[in-house]
């Protein structure tokens, strides 16, 4: 399953809302759709998983939404932390691919 | 606090082999399936390969098949990744991730694995 996200890049600044998405190649369950952040320096980090469930201790400003083959991450007011690359992962079937990420740009 | 500690990398010529350790700590270990993703430099993130609880179900991306082998030891809450045949494309950061209901978290801090001449 090849998933495509886009935009590749999105440029924003604090406080804005940021919507990346998340195309599979075939539609899969819901469950089976997260969401990762990742940072220089840091190992990734799993933000949403099951589509739209927060990971323990996420600020609510993060949210996951979609379904079948259109899958979405929202951070509702951008905080300076935020400014990362983000991956979205399938887990319907094996090889458990990731999107190629969308880097969160100042 | 659930640490995974990844350890192993280093430089390798082309067709040499390497062996990567991931320690866990803070929960129990052999109840979970473990898993290895790895970044080449520039790249996205590439799921290697994941071994189950009891090493029952193990699974590998399809360019690993046949060069890299997945174990696991539940007495010392460890999983490694035997790597034989590295070429050049190896060259990545290799995380261990505890694999939790279709999710992988917590990750590692990650192994740098270079593969040169």
């Amino acid at each position: 399953i090849v998933l495509t996200q886009s935009p590749a890049t999105l440029s924003l600044s604090p406080g804005d809302r940021a919507t990346l998405s998340c195309r599979a190649s075939q539609s899969i369950k819901s469950i089976y759709l997260a969401w990762y952040q990742h940072r220089p320096g840091h190992p990734p980090r799993l933000l949403i998983y099951s589509t739209s469930f927060r990971a323990t201790g996420l600020p609510d400003r993060f949210s996951g939404s979609g379904s079948g083959t259109n899958f979405t991450l929202t951070i509702s007011r951008l905080e300076p932390e935020d400014f990362a690359v983000y991956f979205c992962q399938q887990y319907a079937d094996s090889p458990y691919t990731f999107g190629q990420g969308t880097k969160l740009d100042i | 606090e659930v640490q995974l500690v990844e350890s192993g990398g280093g430089l390798v010529k082309p067709g040499g082999s390497l062996r990567l350790s991931c320690a866990a700590s803070g929960f129990t270990f052999s109840s979970y399936t473990m898993t290895w993703v790895r970044q080449a430099p520039g790249k996205g993130l590439e799921w290697v390969s994941s071994i189950s609880s009891s090493s029952s179900y193990i699974f590998y991306a399809d360019s690993m098949k046949g060069r890299f082998t997945i174990s696991r030891d539940n007495a010392k809450n460890s999983v490694y990744l035997q790597m034989n045949n590295l070429g050049v494309e190896d060259t990545a950061i290799y995380y261990c991730a505890r694999d939790i209901l279709f999710r992988f978290d917590p990750w590692g801090q990650g192994t740098l694995v270079t593969v040169s001449s």
